[in-house]
């Protein structure tokens, strides 16, 4: 089936330590998109992707960056972790950004 | 700012009632709605959407309602099941210097069995 994979599902870093979320999709869609999502909060669009243009959104902190090497990968750095960016991180994608959505399952990222 | 709020945070219904969850929203400009549906420790779920040349919609079980006079949007579940415990959420899409989606702050739904 088409689908919307991140990987890992529950990542663990330590406090200033660089880390990696991936994500990947077999739906062929030309936008992908990336979430932070926190506990009772909606999702937060950090940036997004329409095919190789980024869009980072203006009060998406430094410290996240984003590559999209093909159309069907996406990553998240974080390149110094801090305790508030404790959350889960959602990955979605879209034929067209008018479009609906199609989640992952998201990444629960713990900092310690 | 503009942004998309709901008035309930949390619903409680009997299994078999019809639910709605409302959102209402503040930018006229926006042309396209869409409801998700999160379950615990899941991604959201497309439920159902409209534009804003629409003021109904319906699925299986679901109904949307565009009401732009007012800018309110709601979802309709018929026949409510324990599978639709979730957190919904509405979502509006608006033209910036592109296409944005912007989530309101969701509603918990619990069904009484």
């Amino acid at each position: 089936d088409a689908m919307v994979i991140q990987n890992p599902r529950y990542q663990v870093t330590q406090f200033g330590k660089p880390v990696t979320l991936s994500c990947s999709q077999t739906l062929n869609h030309n936008v992908m998109y990336w979430y932070q999502q926190k506990s009772s909060q909606a999702p937060k669009l950090l940036f997004h992707y329409y095919d190789k243009d980024f869009n980072n959104e203006a009060d998406t902190p430094d410290n996240f960056q984003s590559r999209r090497p093909n159309t069907s990968f996406c990553f998240l750095d974080i390149r110094s972790p801090g305790l508030g960016d404790a959350a889960m991180y959602l990955c979605a994608t879209s034929i067209e950004t008018d479009y609906e959505q199609y989640f992952g399952p998201g990444t629960r990222l713990t900092v310690t | 700012g503009e942004s998309v709020g709901l008035h309930l945070p949390t619903l409680s219904v009997q299994e078999g009632d019809n639910s709605i969850i409302n959102c209402a929203y503040s930018n006229s400009a926006s042309d396209y709605f869409i409801w998700y549906k999160q379950e615990s420790g899941k991604g959201p779920q497309f439920i159902i959407d409209i534009r804003s040349n629409m003021d109904k919609r319906q699925g299986q079980r679901v109904t949307v309602l565009l009401n732009k006079t007012v800018k309110h949007l709601s979802l309709q579940i018929a026949a409510t099941q324990p599978g639709d415990s979730a957190v919904y959420f509405c979502a509006e899409n608006m033209w910036t210097s592109y296409d944005k989606v912007i989530f309101g702050p969701g509603t918990s739904l619990s069904v009484i069995p």
